[in-house]
């Protein structure tokens, strides 16, 4: 069975650009959630999805960041216009019950924004 | 606000040797705690976690304790091998959610040969 996959795994754009970030979650999960770790702190929080639906954004930090799961299968995240403070690893996450447990990762997409 | 102290950040420890990490978290409702291990070029993979109504989980060679009354738990790995160095995190839950984690900053382990 195919794990959480995202691409690009690197990414490095100038300030001001727009990066989209996607995200196929393992099959069956209704659950999709998107994290950010910024280089030695902790993983954050972004969003959580339940099917194509946002359950929450709480942790989105602006509204230069857009979340997306059209169709409640892959989901893409974009950063428009991107700064500096966005670069970090960008990881997904799926599970099958909506709680806190068993979270299976992707790798991650390293964002670079110079 | 809630928080997940975790140390150290980084852990040198001779192949064989036991290595301990530690978390302490401020919310004293919470009743799940994980750890996860994060490989170089890898996502963070869940290796072992425990729930508040245990003071000790094992799993071959890991175990993770709990002390409820302190407020902490501890990731501890015995006779450590080569396959064991990676970025390991514990996370705890917060109050107002059931799905959200509050994730400690992460302990980087080094297995020396």
């Amino acid at each position: 069975e195919a794990g959480v996959t995202q691409f690009p795994s690197h990414s490095v754009i100038e300030k001001g650009q727009t990066v989209t970030l996607r995200c196929d979650p393992i099959s069956g999960h209704d659950n999709l959630y998107w994290y950010r770790r910024v280089m030695g702190k902790e993983i954050k929080f972004l969003l959580h999805f339940v099917k194509e639906s946002k359950q929450d954004e709480s942790g989105m930090p602006n509204n230069r960041f857009l979340a997306e799961r059209t169709g409640g299968t892959y989901s893409t995240l974009k950063v428009q216009p991107a700064e500096l403070e966005d670069s970090g690893v960008y990881f997904c996450a799926s599970s099958l019950s909506g709680t806190n447990e068993k979270l299976f990762f992707g790798s991650g997409t390293q964002l670079s924004v110079l | 606000g809630e928080n997940v102290e975790q140390h150290p950040s980084t852990l040198s420890v001779q192949e064989g040797d036991s290595a301990v990490i530690k978390c302490t978290y401020s919310d004293s409702a919470s009743n799940y705690f994980p750890w996860y291990k994060q490989e170089l070029g890898k996502g963070p993979q869940l290796i072992i976690d425990i729930r508040s109504n245990v003071g000790e989980k094992k799993d071959q060679r890991i175990a993770v304790t709990l002390n409820k009354t302190a407020k902490h738990f501890s990731l501890h790995i015995t006779e450590t091998q080569p396959e064991d160095s990676a970025v390991y995190f514990c996370a705890a839950p917060t109050r107002d959610s059931n799905y959200q984690l509050i994730w400690g900053a992460g302990t980087k382990l080094i297995i020396k040969p």
